[in-house]
């Protein structure tokens, strides 16, 4: 199976502060990476697919980059409603797999 | 608007068995590949099976294969998870999700399944 490691585990940021996740596979997932923001109590909602391609109604201050085995998201001003656990997940090869969670509150 | 509504969770029995179901609105049911995806409590996000949009084929991870089986029925916009054998490693809030390519890009609200003597 191929491994997805999130870094950091947890951060707290600052309104308006930049915040960067990372994701590293195990091998090269080719793009194939999406991120997702979940809250307390609700479901995940995707952020990003395809590595870097922003989903329909996300907020412009959400950007994904990266390829091979390195990924990242970035928050460009942190809001408010950005408080949560954002996953990594590759759907290259099955199983599809996650990343284990970064959780992100706001200071 | 796309929604997804699963029902059919609940406290179960170690090896017994549990059906779940998903209701799709909103768009092309028999269009779109769907999922089951699981979280433990307080624990991270781990997919469990996929069906094509067809039912032509499906998937599992090797934790639950052999014990549970995922179904569609697109006249009825209706996504299924049959679980048998349960085991406690099986608790967890289970969420179906359309499945696009390589990515969910829709989650229902999630349904409990709890399984303890």
């Amino acid at each position: 199976d191929i491994q997805m490691t999130q870094s950091p585990a947890s951060l707290s940021a600052s309104l308006g502060e930049t915040v960067t996740i990372q994701c590293q596979a195990s091998e090269d997932i080719y793009s194939g990476l999406a991120w997702y923001q979940q809250k307390p109590g609700k479901s995940p909602q995707l952020l990003i697919y395809g590595a870097s391609s922003l989903q329909d109604g996300v907020p412009s201050r959400f950007s994904g980059s990266g390829s091979g085995t390195q990924y990242s998201l970035k928050i460009s001003s942190m809001q408010t409603e950005d408080e949560g656990v954002y996953f990594c997940q590759q759907g290259l090869k099955y199983p599809d797999t996650f990343g284990a969670g970064t959780k992100l509150e706001l200071k | 608007e796309v929604q997804l509504v699963e029902s059919g969770g609940g406290l179960v029995q170690p090896g017994r068995s549990l059906k779940l179901s998903c209701a799709a609105s909103g768009f092309t049911f028999s269009d779109y590949n769907m999922a089951w995806v699981r979280q433990a409590p307080k624990k991270g996000l781990e997919w469990v099976a996929t069906i094509i949009y067809d039912g032509s084929r499906t998937y599992y991870r090797d934790s639950v294969k052999g014990r549970f089986t995922i179904s569609r029925d697109n006249a009825k916009s209706t996504l299924y998870l049959q679980m048998d054998s349960l085991r406690s490693e099986d608790t967890a809030t289970y969420y179906c999700a359309t499945y696009n390519n390589y990515y969910f890009d829709y989650w229902g609200q999630g349904v409990m399944v709890t399984v303890s003597s």
